[in-house]
């Protein structure tokens, strides 16, 4: 089974300043992706950032960039030069296994305030 | 381009009453299908899923069960529901696991 971890409930950031969104996951799967998404209070569910446990590099997307660390089993999400407009709620999730389906194990997420 | 509707966005249903919410996939063929729930301030947690018309897996027992008539239709049901079904719920379709799945627009239901 996969879990997903994300241990900050709550994060503030200075609207132009970078802030991290942290991610740990859990499974004894070795081909895995994780992916990030934003929930604005409105609902919706927006797709941010993949990655793919075999990929080398980095994902990126914009602002956003995924801090992929493979032996500490962790996906930070890094937003960079905040926008009012990030204001949301952030959820981590991961897929894993040839049979799997696509199916998505998400965190409980955080949600990250941004100020003016 | 595919496009995910799903209806209605809000429903106020009382204990013990049938439930039927709706979720159409355009612009695909063959799409896997989820339903999801999320408690207030809380994560998704994934309902059923299906991979092909008729074939539905449960992810976790409870009182709701789902149905795929047609390629890009899936049916989240109850005969009965409870005040613990209440929650906002999403379907999504999704291809392949290294691919995000995309979201519809959600269904917040109230249990009176």
């Amino acid at each position: 089974a996969q879990k997903i971890t994300q241990t900050q409930p709550g994060m503030f950031v200075q609207e132009k300043e970078a802030v991290t969104l942290d991610c740990t996951y859990d499974t004894s799967d070795p081909s895995y992706g994780l992916f990030w998404y934003k929930q604005p209070s409105s609902g919706e569910m927006i797709f941010l950032i993949y990655q793919g446990s075999y990929d080398q590099q980095n994902a990126t997307e914009g602002r956003y960039s995924l801090n992929f660390q493979k032996a500490r089993k962790s996906a930070n999400l890094v937003i960079s030069a905040s926008q009012l407009g990030d204001s949301a709620m952030y959820f981590c999730a991961m897929t894993a296994g040839g049979t799997s389906y696509g199916k998505l194990t998400f965190g409980q997420g955080t949600i990250l305030t941004v100020h003016p | 381009s595919q496009t995910i509707h799903q209806w209605p966005a809000t429903l106020v249903q009382p204990v013990g009453s049938p439930l039927s919410l709706e979720c159409t996939v355009e612009g695909t063929s063959n799409p896997n299908l989820y339903w999801y729930r999320q408690a207030a301030g809380r994560g998704l947690q994934l309902l059923f899923y299906s991979v092909g018309i008729g074939q539905i897996s449960s992810e976790v027992p409870q009182n709701l069960s789902a149905s795929r008539p047609q390629d890009r239709q899936f049916i989240l049901s109850s005969k009965k529901l409870l005040l613990s079904d209440s929650g906002f719920y999403l379907c999504a379709w999704g291809e392949y696991s290294n691919q995000p799945q995309h979201f519809g627009d959600g269904t917040r239901l109230s249990i009176l």
